[in-house]
């Protein structure tokens, strides 16, 4: 079984500082990491992936995450935050027996002029 | 462009009807899965598909049914079993376990 926890249900940070969203999972197999992000009653669009080939993945929209296999972690950062970042973010988890996304709780970020 | 077609984006349903929610896919995508959305309780699955002609349940199938009679679509019908449906839908489809696509999510409204 996988299962993700989302640190924190609401983010609140300044316009120009750092985004840190936390994302820690389990898996009993090496896993395959995602994060999405959600805009107001739309669906979900994909920031990045990890799939096994480098630990530090790049994004969309200048987002990054690391796979950190020891910490059962990976954690979504951007070094500065715009006012356009402000939406929900999930982390989600996938192995390669069973084909299905398990989902984190859920992250929103505010993003405060 | 290939994607995924969500229809209605808003449904209402009175108390005690069925309704069914459309997903289509030309993505020619083996697999399918549709997910409810909570406030504060991220995406639960509900059902998924992984070939023509067969489904299992997730997380929560209570309430819910399925047909998967072709590739390109897997349509969801909220019975009058299920008691609390209000909700946001969103259907996904993959070709693997690394690549998945999601429609825009249909919004369902008991009145």
């Amino acid at each position: 079984a996988q299962s993700v926890t989302q640190l924190g249900s609401h983010v609140s940070v300044s316009e120009g500082a750092l985004v840190l969203l936390r994302c820690n999972y389990s898996s009993s197999v090496p896993p395959y990491l995602f994060w999405y992000v959600q805009y107001p009653n739309q669906g979900l669009q994909l920031l990045l992936k990890y799939t096994s080939a480098a630990t530090l993945v790049k994004g969309i929209n200048g987002f990054e995450a690391e796979f950190k296999k020891s910490e059962t972690s990976f954690h979504l950062t951007k070094p500065s935050a715009h006012m356009s970042d402000a939406a929900e973010y999930f982390c989600a988890v996938s192995d390669n027996a069973g084909n299905m996304l398990t989902f984190g709780g859920g992250t929103r970020l505010m993003v405060k002029p | 462009d290939g994607g995924i077609t969500q229809s209605p984006k808003y449904l209402f349903r009175k108390e005690g009807q069925n309704v069914t929610l459309s997903c289509e896919q030309n993505l020619n995508h083996d697999a399918m899965y549709w997910y409810r959305q909570d406030p504060g309780q991220g995406l639960r699955l509900i059902y998924y598909s992984q070939i023509v002609n067969d489904f299992q349940k997730g997380d929560i199938a209570e309430g819910y049914s399925v047909s998967r009679e072709k590739k390109e679509s897997f349509p969801l019908t909220v019975t009058s079993a299920q008691k609390n449906p209000t909700a946001f839908y969103l259907c996904a489809s993959s070709a693997d376990p690394a690549g998945y696509t999601f429609g825009s999510g249909t919004r369902l409204t008991v009145v």
